[in-house]
Protein backbone atom coordinates (compact mmCIF):
# COMPACT_ATOMS: atom_id res chain seq x y z
CA UNK A 1 0.00 0.00 0.00
CA UNK A 2 0.75 3.81 -0.52
CA UNK A 3 1.93 5.52 2.26
CA UNK A 4 2.10 9.37 2.78
CA UNK A 5 2.70 11.47 -0.39
CA UNK A 6 3.40 15.18 -0.92
CA UNK A 7 4.15 17.16 -3.54
CA UNK A 8 5.65 19.32 -4.98
CA UNK A 9 9.27 17.29 -3.51
CA UNK A 10 10.92 20.70 -4.10
CA UNK A 11 9.60 24.20 -4.42
CA UNK A 12 11.53 27.26 -5.39
CA UNK A 13 9.56 30.54 -5.10
CA UNK A 14 10.68 33.98 -4.82
CA UNK A 15 10.38 36.44 -1.51
CA UNK A 16 6.74 37.53 -2.09
CA UNK A 17 4.59 34.45 -4.07
CA UNK A 18 2.47 32.43 -2.77
CA UNK A 19 2.71 28.83 -2.36
CA UNK A 20 0.50 25.63 -1.74
CA UNK A 21 1.86 22.00 -0.43
CA UNK A 22 -0.32 19.27 -0.79
CA UNK A 23 -0.19 16.12 1.63
CA UNK A 24 -2.13 12.51 0.66
CA UNK A 25 -2.21 11.07 3.87
CA UNK A 26 -2.77 6.90 3.56
CA UNK A 27 -6.34 5.95 2.95
CA UNK A 28 -8.85 6.25 5.76
CA UNK A 29 -6.28 7.78 8.00
CA UNK A 30 -8.46 10.10 10.76
CA UNK A 31 -5.36 12.41 11.70
CA UNK A 32 -2.98 14.62 9.71
CA UNK A 33 -0.25 16.58 11.08
CA UNK A 34 1.80 19.48 9.49
CA UNK A 35 5.62 20.33 10.50
CA UNK A 36 7.92 22.34 9.77
CA UNK A 37 11.81 21.71 9.80
CA UNK A 38 13.98 24.03 9.10
CA UNK A 39 17.56 23.00 8.59
CA UNK A 40 19.59 21.14 11.68
CA UNK A 41 16.51 21.54 13.59
CA UNK A 42 13.65 18.75 14.61
CA UNK A 43 10.21 19.13 13.18
CA UNK A 44 8.15 21.36 14.37
CA UNK A 45 4.33 21.37 14.70
CA UNK A 46 2.40 23.34 12.47
CA UNK A 47 -1.24 22.51 12.66
CA UNK A 48 -3.71 19.25 13.40
CA UNK A 49 -6.74 17.90 11.81
CA UNK A 50 -8.91 15.46 12.79
CA UNK A 51 -10.59 14.17 9.98
CA UNK A 52 -11.94 17.96 7.81
CA UNK A 53 -11.80 19.84 11.64
CA UNK A 54 -8.82 21.67 12.16
CA UNK A 55 -8.56 20.86 16.16
CA UNK A 56 -5.05 22.88 16.55
CA UNK A 57 -3.63 25.83 14.67
CA UNK A 58 -1.18 26.45 17.69
CA UNK A 59 1.97 26.17 15.80
CA UNK A 60 1.14 28.11 12.69
CA UNK A 61 3.93 30.83 12.78
CA UNK A 62 1.77 33.43 11.24
CA UNK A 63 -1.76 34.49 9.07
CA UNK A 64 0.49 34.08 6.01
CA UNK A 65 -0.16 30.30 6.53
CA UNK A 66 -3.11 28.12 6.15
CA UNK A 67 -4.54 24.64 5.82
CA UNK A 68 -7.47 23.31 5.23
CA UNK A 69 -8.26 19.31 4.71
CA UNK A 70 -12.18 19.85 3.36
CA UNK A 71 -12.71 16.26 2.81
CA UNK A 72 -10.88 15.01 5.58
CA UNK A 73 -8.34 13.35 3.19
CA UNK A 74 -5.89 15.38 1.12
CA UNK A 75 -4.65 18.51 3.09
CA UNK A 76 -3.36 21.85 1.12
CA UNK A 77 -0.59 24.06 3.35
CA UNK A 78 -0.72 27.86 1.82
CA UNK A 79 2.02 30.12 2.81
CA UNK A 80 1.39 33.86 1.73
CA UNK A 81 3.47 35.92 0.54
CA UNK A 82 6.57 33.69 1.00
CA UNK A 83 9.80 35.19 3.12
CA UNK A 84 13.08 33.87 3.39
CA UNK A 85 12.52 32.23 7.17
CA UNK A 86 9.70 30.47 5.11
CA UNK A 87 12.65 27.92 3.94
CA UNK A 88 12.60 24.80 5.20
CA UNK A 89 11.27 21.03 4.84
CA UNK A 90 7.82 20.78 5.19
CA UNK A 91 6.47 17.51 6.66
CA UNK A 92 3.07 15.65 6.20
CA UNK A 93 2.09 13.07 8.76
CA UNK A 94 -1.00 10.90 9.39
CA UNK A 95 -2.06 8.27 12.26
CA UNK A 96 -5.02 6.00 11.43
CA UNK A 97 -7.14 6.91 14.83
CA UNK A 98 -7.35 10.02 16.76
CA UNK A 99 -4.65 8.63 19.89
CA UNK A 100 -2.10 10.68 21.53
CA UNK A 101 -0.06 7.23 21.75
CA UNK A 102 -0.52 6.39 17.88
CA UNK A 103 2.48 5.94 15.43
CA UNK A 104 2.05 9.21 12.91
CA UNK A 105 3.61 8.12 9.26
CA UNK A 106 5.25 10.77 7.44
CA UNK A 107 5.95 11.81 3.88
CA UNK A 108 9.15 12.59 2.28
CA UNK A 109 8.60 16.07 2.96
CA UNK A 110 8.38 19.28 0.90
CA UNK A 111 11.62 20.95 0.29
CA UNK A 112 10.81 24.79 0.32
CA UNK A 113 13.50 27.66 -0.96
CA UNK A 114 12.54 30.76 -1.04
CA UNK A 115 14.98 33.27 -2.70
CA UNK B 1 7.54 24.85 29.14
CA UNK B 2 7.43 22.51 26.89
CA UNK B 3 10.40 20.78 25.29
CA UNK B 4 12.73 17.81 24.70
CA UNK B 5 16.65 18.41 24.94
CA UNK B 6 18.85 16.13 23.14
CA UNK B 7 22.14 17.46 24.25
CA UNK B 8 24.72 15.91 21.54
CA UNK B 9 24.19 16.86 18.20
CA UNK B 10 26.17 14.34 16.95
CA UNK B 11 27.59 10.72 18.30
CA UNK B 12 29.97 8.48 16.61
CA UNK B 13 30.79 5.05 18.27
CA UNK B 14 32.75 1.63 17.54
CA UNK B 15 30.33 -1.11 15.56
CA UNK B 16 30.27 -3.49 19.01
CA UNK B 17 30.34 -1.06 21.42
CA UNK B 18 27.02 0.07 23.52
CA UNK B 19 25.03 3.35 22.76
CA UNK B 20 23.23 6.19 24.41
CA UNK B 21 21.36 8.65 22.97
CA UNK B 22 20.05 11.30 25.51
CA UNK B 23 16.69 12.60 25.93
CA UNK B 24 15.46 14.86 28.30
CA UNK B 25 12.04 16.79 28.73
CA UNK B 26 10.29 19.65 30.06
CA UNK B 27 6.63 18.74 30.16
CA UNK B 28 4.03 19.75 32.95
CA UNK B 29 1.61 16.80 33.15
CA UNK B 30 1.80 13.24 31.95
CA UNK B 31 3.32 12.96 28.56
CA UNK B 32 3.68 10.67 25.93
CA UNK B 33 7.69 10.07 25.00
CA UNK B 34 8.65 8.40 21.59
CA UNK B 35 11.97 7.82 19.69
CA UNK B 36 11.70 8.33 16.00
CA UNK B 37 14.73 7.72 13.59
CA UNK B 38 15.75 8.43 10.04
CA UNK B 39 18.03 6.36 7.93
CA UNK B 40 19.67 7.70 5.18
CA UNK B 41 17.27 9.00 2.02
CA UNK B 42 14.25 7.23 3.69
CA UNK B 43 11.30 9.30 5.41
CA UNK B 44 11.29 9.91 9.29
CA UNK B 45 9.53 6.94 10.89
CA UNK B 46 8.69 5.55 14.78
CA UNK B 47 11.43 3.23 15.87
CA UNK B 48 9.70 2.92 19.57
CA UNK B 49 7.23 4.57 22.31
CA UNK B 50 7.15 4.62 26.05
CA UNK B 51 3.85 3.13 26.70
CA UNK B 52 4.52 0.02 24.58
CA UNK B 53 7.91 -0.87 26.77
CA UNK B 54 9.18 -2.93 23.78
CA UNK B 55 12.50 -3.77 22.01
CA UNK B 56 13.37 -2.88 18.92
CA UNK B 57 16.17 -3.39 16.58
CA UNK B 58 17.77 -4.01 20.11
CA UNK B 59 17.25 -0.96 21.48
CA UNK B 60 15.02 0.38 24.32
CA UNK B 61 14.24 3.39 26.41
CA UNK B 62 12.96 3.75 29.88
CA UNK B 63 11.01 6.96 31.01
CA UNK B 64 12.53 7.87 34.60
CA UNK B 65 9.96 10.84 35.61
CA UNK B 66 12.36 11.54 38.73
CA UNK B 67 15.19 12.92 35.90
CA UNK B 68 12.90 13.90 33.29
CA UNK B 69 14.69 11.59 30.83
CA UNK B 70 13.78 9.05 28.03
CA UNK B 71 17.36 8.02 26.97
CA UNK B 72 17.83 5.42 23.93
CA UNK B 73 19.97 2.74 24.16
CA UNK B 74 21.62 -0.39 22.87
CA UNK B 75 24.34 -2.68 23.87
CA UNK B 76 26.02 -3.42 20.90
CA UNK B 77 25.49 -0.56 18.22
CA UNK B 78 25.58 -2.29 14.60
CA UNK B 79 26.85 -0.13 11.37
CA UNK B 80 22.96 0.09 9.99
CA UNK B 81 21.76 1.93 13.15
CA UNK B 82 23.45 4.66 11.67
CA UNK B 83 21.01 7.36 11.26
CA UNK B 84 19.51 10.43 12.91
CA UNK B 85 17.21 9.97 15.82
CA UNK B 86 14.66 12.43 17.37
CA UNK B 87 12.96 11.97 20.38
CA UNK B 88 9.94 13.63 20.89
CA UNK B 89 6.80 13.77 23.28
CA UNK B 90 3.23 14.81 23.30
CA UNK B 91 0.82 15.25 26.07
CA UNK B 92 -2.04 12.39 27.21
CA UNK B 93 -5.12 13.07 25.54
CA UNK B 94 -3.40 16.03 23.06
CA UNK B 95 -2.13 16.06 19.38
CA UNK B 96 0.70 18.40 19.24
CA UNK B 97 3.85 16.56 19.17
CA UNK B 98 7.55 18.34 20.38
CA UNK B 99 10.28 17.18 19.02
CA UNK B 100 14.02 17.62 19.91
CA UNK B 101 16.92 18.65 17.43
CA UNK B 102 17.98 14.89 16.63
CA UNK B 103 21.18 13.22 17.11
CA UNK B 104 22.99 11.53 14.37
CA UNK B 105 24.31 8.28 15.58
CA UNK B 106 27.43 7.32 13.20
CA UNK B 107 28.43 3.66 14.07
CA UNK B 108 32.38 2.58 13.00
CA UNK B 109 33.34 -0.47 11.47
Amino acid sequence: GAGVSQSPRYKVAKRGQDVALRCDPISGHVSLFWYQQALGQGPEFLTYFQNEAQLDKSGLPSDRFFAERPEGSVSTLKIQRTQQEDSAVYLCASSPIADSVNEQFFGPGTRLTVL
Amino acid sequence: AQRVTQPEKLLSVFKGAPVELKCNYSYSGSPELFWYVQYSRQRLQLLLRHISRESIKGFTADLNKGETSFHLKKPFAQEEDSAMYYCALRGRGGFKTIFGAGTRLFVKA
